[in-house]
């Protein structure tokens, strides 16, 4: 099993839509858990963090869910520009970021 | 605005040649990493600097040498490398390790080996 699994997609939405997708993880003492951004052949850029009691970034919400052990990323009222791919990071043990393959998202005028 | 900047952004290189990678963040941060990226896949982490001191290597080949001059700058110098090592790569910076603080990426250099 992977350490950490994404839908790949694509999620093919109108501009306005909400959008939703997860990301499970396979290692319960995970402790930190990010959502990056990365736009063809751009770098990954944080999108947020992720915290146990959710959060919530303009358009962008975030939610854990440690019992079933993922995160999960909504976006409202999609923008053209949101159109990327969206790669959940979540930390194995002290040191290492594990990155999921992404999930691209594609919104559409 | 991207705080952590690395040179050159692209790089074409023989199989013969040396050549280095460099990269410098102004955030105060004092630990530094070097990941590979292939297309459509993750970045994979190559290694992680510490206080200027090298703390992880992901079993990457000798033909990579990483070097932290200072907590500033972070250098990864080539040689010898194989067509397969084409990727992009990435630096990234995080407050301090190896607490899971966020990392921030530069914007990469795009290596082509021929």
């Amino acid at each position: 099993r992977k350490e950490v699994e994404q839908d790949p997609g694509p999620f093919n939405v109108p501009e306005g839509a909400t959008v939703a997708f997860n990301c499970t993880y396979s290692n319960s003492a995970s402790q930190s858990f990010f959502w990056y951004r990365q736009d063809c052949r751009k770098e990954p850029k944080l999108l947020m963090s992720v915290y146990s009691s959710g959060n919530e970034d303009g358009r962008f919400t975030a939610q854990l869910n440690r019992a079933s052990q993922y995160i999960s990323l909504l976006i409202r009222d999609s923008k053209l520009s949101d159109s990327a791919t969206y790669l959940c990071v979540v930390t194995l043990d002290d040191y290492k970021l594990s990155f999921g393959a992404g999930t691209t998202v594609t919104v559409r005028a | 605005d991207t705080e952590v900047t690395q040179t050159p952004k692209h790089l074409v290189m023989g199989m013969t040649n040396k050549k280095s990678l460099k990269c410098e963040q102004h955030m105060g941060h004092r630990a530094m990493y070097w990941y590979k990226q292939k297309a459509k896949k993750p970045p994979e982490l190559m290694f992680v600097y510490s206080y200027e001191k090298l703390s992880i290597n992901e079993s990457v080949p000798s033909r990579f040498s990483p070097e932290c001059p200072n907590s500033s700058l972070l250098n990864l110098h080539l040689h010898a490398l194989q067509p397969e090592d084409s990727a992009l790569y990435l630096c990234a910076s995080s407050q301090e390790h190896p607490f899971p603080y966020e990392q921030y990426f530069g914007p990469g250099t795009r290596l082509t080996v021929t």
